[in-house]
């Protein structure tokens, strides 16, 4: 299947220092996207990249993408305590995918102390 | 105000019965989904409609019976619920990509179902 797969599955750092995760996936994509889900929420949409970009920033968030190796990564710069939230990377299943089919992963658990 | 909406946010019943769980979104979006997060997670697809539609069902038991009265609703129905059907379930609505693939999804906050 396509199911992404966050890594590692569980991240544990402290305020200020940069937390980087990952993403692998199995086929071919049109975009792949990074959601942030706090305990009991709804999943927030982060970031969305494109197949053929290799790397977006959104605020300290920043986002690369290896088409070739079938991965992504997440890097939060600076974290703060109130980024703690599981992290999920999302993707369809590239050209001619049905239209809303995402892949999610399990998500990495990130937690940020003070 | 809420974009994506659903209730109720905690559901407790007994195997056997019927539940029903309600979504609305005010984002004008054509698409909408539910999606079912599992004890350890796992998110995934279980139905989307556009425009009232059906575009997928992800073999999902016929238990589940997903219903939209128009564009701006999708409830989901779940008869003869079982222990296994214990989960989170979102709502979600998405408007689509410019390139015509899946663009952002917007969550609701989840319902919470445990079956005893």
């Amino acid at each position: 299947s396509q199911q992404g797969e966050e890594d590692p599955q569980a991240l544990s750092i402290q305020e200020g220092e940069n937390a980087t995760m990952n993403c692998s996936y199995k086929t071919s994509i049109n975009n792949l996207q990074w959601y942030r889900q706090n305990s009991g929420r709804g999943l927030v949409h982060l970031i969305l990249i494109r197949s053929n970009e290799r790397e977006k920033h959104s605020g300290r968030l920043r986002v690369t993408l290896d088409t070739s190796k079938k991965s992504s990564s997440l890097l939060i710069t600076a974290s703060r305590a109130a980024d703690t939230a599981s992290y999920f990377c999302a993707t369809d299943s590239g050209r001619g995918s049905t239209l809303g089919r995402l892949y999610f992963g399990r998500g990495t658990q990130l937690t940020v102390w003070p | 105000d809420t974009a994506v909406s659903q209730t109720p946010k905690y559901l407790v019943t007994q195997m056997g019965n019927d539940k029903s769980i309600k979504c609305e979104q005010n984002l004008g979006h054509d698409t909408m989904y539910w999606y079912k997060q599992d004890s350890k997670k796992f998110l995934k697809i279980m139905f989307s409609y556009n425009n009232k539609e059906l575009i997928i069902n992800e073999t999902v038991p016929n238990r589940f019976s997903p219903k939209s009265p128009d564009k701006a609703h999708l409830n989901l129905h779940i008869n003869s619920l079982e222990l296994g059907d214990s989960a989170v379930y979102f709502c979600a609505s998405s408007q689509g990509g410019p390139a015509g693939d899946t663009g952002e999804l917007f969550f609701g906050e989840g319902s919470r179902l445990t079956v005893l």
